[in-house]
């Protein structure tokens, strides 16, 4: 089966500009998650969507992060506007279904600089 | 709320040694635990997870990992390391009781094998 997809895989921005970043989940996946990696730690969640509704977002900086899964396949991250501590690698990962013992397959991640 | 930390940021070891990356978790529910793997530039892949059950679980590559209660501890151990083993692991948990299936990572361990 195919994989998680994110694109583009990396990005270069000045502070204050915006960007987006695009993820397509594994067929079939009701849930899908997107997670900030900054460098030298682990991946912690920004925003989960079950089908097209948004489950968690509690740790989303909602002042300039936005995300969106329209029709409950595809969904979109945008920062409006970036600041230099979003450089970070960020992880798009869906699941058949949620519940805390389904396994998450993670897609290839897009890095993101702020010059 | 949970935590996870992991207690070695680099571990070097030799082709063919054994190698244990170490993982302790904090929480105040019952939890799942998780090992992921991520090699350079890609997304994260599930190596093993333990969800009940026997406390030794398999995983993928050659890799186990040892679920101790009393000491909060989920190891990953493989007895026979080869090159292409060098990558970075993140240790994860998540609440039993979580519909939503969040995941906590620790900081990760970057193992790196040497001829």
């Amino acid at each position: 089966e195919a994989g998680v997809a994110q694109s583009p895989r990396y990005k270069i921005i000045e502070k204050r500009q915006s960007v987006a970043f695009w993820c397509n989940p594994i067929s079939g996946h009701a849930t899908l998650y997107w997670y900030q990696q900054i460098l030298g730690q682990g991946p912690k969640l920004l925003i989960q969507f079950q089908n097209n509704g948004v489950v968690d977002d509690s740790q989303l900086p909602k002042d300039r992060f936005s995300a969106e899964r329209l029709k409950g396949v595809d969904s979109t991250l945008k920062i409006q506007p970036a600041k230099l501590e979003d450089s970070a690698v960020y992880l798009c990962a869906s699941s058949l279904s949620p519940g805390a013992g389904q396994p998450q397959h993670f897609g290839d991640g897009t890095r993101l600089s702020i010059l | 709320a949970q935590s996870v930390t992991q207690l070695d940021s680099q571990v070097p070891v030799f082709e063919e040694a054994p190698v244990e990356l170490r993982c302790n978790y904090s929480s105040s529910v019952s939890v799942y635990l998780f090992w992921y793997v991520q090699y350079p530039n890609q997304g994260l892949q599930l190596l093993l997870k333990y969800l009940s059950g026997s406390t030794l679980v398999k995983g993928i590559n050659g890799f186990e990992a040892e679920f101790n209660k009393s000491q909060t501890s989920f190891h990953l151990r493989k007895p026979s390391v080869h090159i292409s083993d060098t990558a970075e692991y993140f240790c994860a948990v998540s609440d039993r009781d979580n519909q939503g299936g969040k995941l906590i990572f620790g900081q990760g361990t970057e193992l790196s094998v040497k001829p």
